[in-house]
């Protein structure tokens, strides 16, 4: 059973425009973390969100966790091609298991 | 500060040998996470470990697979009589929950299993 859905799953767009990646859950997490994953490497924290309306900022990157904890948002503002690959969205519930979203592969074309 | 180290990076085995993936978690992590992922599909738990024990369980085939956290060393999955459909890229990940709160978990960089 996936209880977080990642949207889109894949995503092409050009150099410059903006982005928005969702991760959606009818479940309540303690926390939610975003990974960057390169092919062949394991996946890179980006962000850890844990209060309910919480947003966090990493340069081009917006990160927002859902006031009821349910669910998060990752917008990219005007996306580079180094911004190109893997993008995971997991959920905790303390010291327990992460559940992951399915992915959204991110293609930024010069 | 090192991070998770996993070894080794890349594993070959043939059909019915068995498997060893060994984890060192980040220094000051006590508490250990195997998780799997096979090829275009997103990473799915298996077991959570601490010191000695198992804590959870439930992502762990029934049969052939096996995890230890020994008191000393690093933690161990075993996979007996590896299949082709055991080839996937497992990945270890370290927590200090407990100690100071956080969820967080950080990945080693995985060990890609190849089944022959």
């Amino acid at each position: 059973t996936q209880l977080l859905e990642q949207s889109p799953q894949f995503l092409s767009i050009q150099e410059g425009e903006n982005l928005t990646v969702y991760c959606n859950s009818s479940s309540v997490f303690s926390s939610l973390q975003w990974y960057r994953q390169e092919p062949g490497e394991g996946p890179v924290l980006l962000v850890t969100v844990v209060t309910g309306g919480e947003v966090k900022k990493l340069k081009r990157l917006t990160f927002q966790f859902g006031d009821a904890r349910k669910d998060s948002s990752l917008h990219i503002t005007a996306a580079q091609p180094g911004d190109t690959g893997l993008y995971l969205c997991a959920g905790a519930r303390g010291a327990q298991k992460l559940v992951f979203g399915q992915g959204t592969r991110l293609t930024i074309n010069p | 500060n090192a991070g998770v180290m996993q070894n080794p990076r890349h594993l070959v085995r043939r059909r019915g040998q068995e498997a060893r993936l060994r984890c060192s978690p980040m220094k000051g992590h006590s508490h250990v996470y195997w998780y799997r992922q096979l090829p275009e599909e997103g990473l799915k738990f298996m077991v959570y470990l601490q010191k000695e024990n198992i804590i959870d369980e439930s992502g762990m085939p029934k049969e052939r697979f096996s995890a230890e956290f020994p008191k000393e060393g690093p933690s161990i999955l075993r996979i007996q009589q590896v299949v082709r459909g055991d080839s996937a890229a497992y990945f270890c990940a370290s927590s200090t929950y407990g100690t100071s709160g956080t969820d967080t978990q950080y990945f080693g960089p995985g060990t890609r299993l190849t089944v022959l």
